[in-house]
């Protein structure tokens, strides 16, 4: 399916364990971000990329690595999870100068 | 660096009434703006953008915002809301020299009353 996607979409994961969230998107966009959703704050974004092996911090990287080997693909690991990172987390690509988002992964940690 | 601020966090309106929603934003440099749609339980789309040219823009659904830079405002209008309508706004801005980051306010919650 054309677009972008993010799986899983649903996770329960424990204090201290190691997540990554996926995102994949078809229309060879250059451009991909990170954001977490949390009430009272908007969209924060985490990280983005400008390529395949280019990444950069956004606004709340701490806590968080990401990696993109290939233009498609651009996922997000939180190396040890803390509650403080529940949150819903949004993919984003851009070819130009608007962002298309994906559906979201809502991400709970006991 | 930028910022905006939406000060509505709720906006309750009966169905088939005016809205608007209020959206100003803070920048040392040239803007694009941008209004998102966030339905439940769904991702973000873009309901419509401010590049350049015409200060008033136009959504397929009948929303407009206006670009005022004296104000530094874009506040996004409907003149009759649905049912449908029912969602969360987030205005946005980025710099205009393409594929830049967004910087997004908080948020208003639209709740349409039967």
């Amino acid at each position: 399916d054309a677009g972008i996607t993010q799986s899983p979409r649903y996770k329960i994961t424990e204090t201290g364990r190691q997540v990554t969230l996926m995102c994949h998107q078809t229309w060879s966009h250059s451009y991909m971000f990170w954001y977490r959703q949390d009430l009272g704050h908007g969209l924060r974004l985490i990280y983005y990329s400008a390529a395949a092996d280019i990444t950069d911090k956004g606004e709340v990287p701490d806590g968080y690595v990401v990696s993109r080997s290939k233009t498609e693909n651009f996922p997000l690991t939180l190396e040890s999870a803390t509650r403080s990172q529940t949150s819903v987390y949004f993919c984003a690509s851009s070819g130009s100068y608007e962002q298309y988002f994906g559906p979201g992964t809502r991400l709970t940690v006991t | 660096a930028q910022s905006v601020t939406q000060l509505d966090s709720q906006v309750p309106v009966f169905e088939e009434a005016p809205v608007e929603l209020r959206c100003n934003y803070s920048s040392s440099v040239s803007v694009y703006l941008f209004w998102y749609v966030q339905y439940p339980n769904q991702g973000l789309q873009l309901l419509l953008k401010y590049l350049s040219g015409s200060t008033l823009v136009e959504s397929i659904n009948g929303f407009e915002a206006e670009f005022n830079k004296s104000q530094t405002s874009f506040h996004l209008r409907k003149p009759s809301v649905h049912i449908s309508d029912t969602a969360e706004y987030f205005c946005a801005v980025s710099g205009i020299f393409g594929n830049e980051k967004l910087t997004f306010g908080t948020g208003t919650r639209l709740t349409i009353i039967p």
